[in-house]
């Protein structure tokens, strides 16, 4: 159960896209579709920004979108705007009953 | 609309004991998984628990693997979490999260409760 690897920062300019990658094993990113996205602002509860790797839930702008190859996942933000400032962190099923988050990246809007 | 909250937070002496309660609203309790997330303020997330619709299937974090036991109550819409033997590194905010799979746990955590403040200190 070690945590997913994500850059510890990343960063654009309004309207600039940023990408996130989220790099696992074959026990867990590798292993299953259940790879999802969740954006954290300070002080909140994070919020579902994209589910088995590439689906959006309902009212999650389509700026956010996902993707999935091999051992890696990845989160792009297109259309950076300011309101995207915020941390975000992967997250996978693990097998044997088990969950594992990513070590989770800043996004900053310069 | 769904609603998560959690109680039963509190300071408490490292080796003590302490049971964390979710109370969900604003949908079938019954025919979903439910986790407990952690946050120690400042880091990062971790998964810390799993449990099926039913309780068939259970899991733990190896960081808290026979310490803590996850139990729910479909009656009463509650989700628990029986931690033990406490230590420092237990602190942070715990989150009760919904999964978004319809029966199936497909550990993706569509709604969180605003989280409980745990602090394990003597």
């Amino acid at each position: 159960q070690s945590a997913l690897t994500q850059p510890p920062s990343a960063s654009g300019s309004p309207g600039q896209s940023v990408t996130i990658s989220c790099t696992g094993t074959s026990s867990d990113i590798g292993g299953y579709n259940y790879v999802s996205w969740y954006q954290q602002h300070p002080g909140k509860a994070p919020k579902l920004i994209i589910y088995e790797a590439s689906k959006r839930p309902s009212g999650v702008p389509d700026r956010f979108s996902g993707a999935k190859s091999g051992n890696t996942a990845s989160l792009t933000v297109s259309g950076l705007q300011a309101e995207d400032e915020a941390d975000y962190y992967c997250s996978s099923y693990a097998g044997s009953d088990s969950g594992v988050f990513g070590t989770g990246t800043k996004v900053t809007v310069l | 609309e769904v609603q998560l909250v959690e109680s039963g937070g509190g300071l408490v002496q490292p080796g003590r004991s302490l049971r964390l309660s979710c109370v969900a609203s604003g949908f079938t309790f019954d025919d979903y998984a439910m986790h407990w997330v952690r946050q120690v303020p400042g880091k990062g997330l971790e998964w810390v628990s799993g449990i099926t619709w039913n309780s068939g299937n259970i899991g733990y974090a190896d960081s808290v693997k026979g310490r803590f036991t996850i139990s729910r109550d479909n009656a009463k819409n509650s989700l628990h979490l029986q931690m033990n033997s406490l230590r420092a590194e237990d602190t942070a905010l715990y989150y009760c999260a919904k999964d978004g799979g319809f029966v199936t746990a497909e550990y993706y955590f569509d709604y969180w409760g605003p989280g409980i403040l745990v602090i394990v200190s003597s």
